[in-house]
């Protein structure tokens, strides 16, 4: 089946240690995006992919990174990650459809900070 | 700045009652908005999209209305399931690939 991927489910850090999650698609997209989401709070959209342009979210602070190598993986890297970092990373992809996109997410990727 | 609305306090009903979720927003004209189901421990996955220019569209025994003028959507549910019981999330926008989720309402099913 086609689907979104996203490597490791569960993720440890210590403060300050660069970490990398990952998210592959089977499905062709060429939007990718990764949110942020908190225990209880809305997912917050960090940034995006449209094919190989990057896209960054005002707010999105410049401890996070990201890669896009190819069409079908995308990779969200933290420089340096905080205890307010810790949360669930949620990759999502779309196909351009002239403005009318529906979004399939994966699984997430569950974050902790020690 | 944009704010959107969703009931944070959980919603109860009884198995083969209509729920209905609304979700509301400020500073925002959406081109069309979308509902989301998630799951605990899961991301959302996709139910139901509707553009600014259309009032109602269904979807099995799913419903969303949308009206532009209030600045608010309800999203229904008719003759609920104790397996309907998870959290529903509301995202607007306007096209350009940037979305606003509301924090969801949580919906339980009671059997």
């Amino acid at each position: 089946d086609a689907m979104v991927i996203q490597n490791p489910r569960y993720q440890v850090t210590q403060f300050g240690k660069p970490v990398t999650l990952s998210c592959s698609q089977t499905l062709n997209h060429n939007v990718m995006y990764w949110y942020q989401q908190k225990s209880s709070q809305a997912p917050k959209l960090l940034f995006h992919y449209y094919d190989k342009d990057f896209n960054n979210e005002a707010d999105t602070p410049d401890n996070f990174q990201s890669r896009r190598p190819n069409t079908s993986f995308c990779f969200l890297d933290i420089r340096s990650p905080g205890l307010g970092d810790a949360a669930m990373y949620l990759c999502a992809t779309s196909r351009d459809q002239g403005g009318v996109e529906t979004q399939y997410f994966g699984p997430g990727t569950r974050l902790l900070v020690l | 700045s944009q704010k959107i609305e969703q009931n944070s306090e959980a919603l109860n009903i009884q198995e083969g009652k209509t729920a209905t979720l609304t979700c509301n927003y400020t500073n925002y004209s959406p081109a069309y908005l979308q509902w989301y189901r998630q799951d605990p421990g899961r991301g959302p996955v996709f139910l139901l999209l509707i553009r600014e220019n259309e009032k109602e569209k269904r979807k099995e025994r799913l419903k969303v209305t949308f009206d532009t003028t209030l600045k608010q959507s309800l999203f229904h549910i008719t003759a609920s399931q104790p397996a309907d019981s998870a959290t529903y999330l509301c995202a607007l926008t306007s096209g350009t690939y940037k979305y606003i989720f509301g924090t969801g309402t949580r919906l339980k099913v009671l059997a």
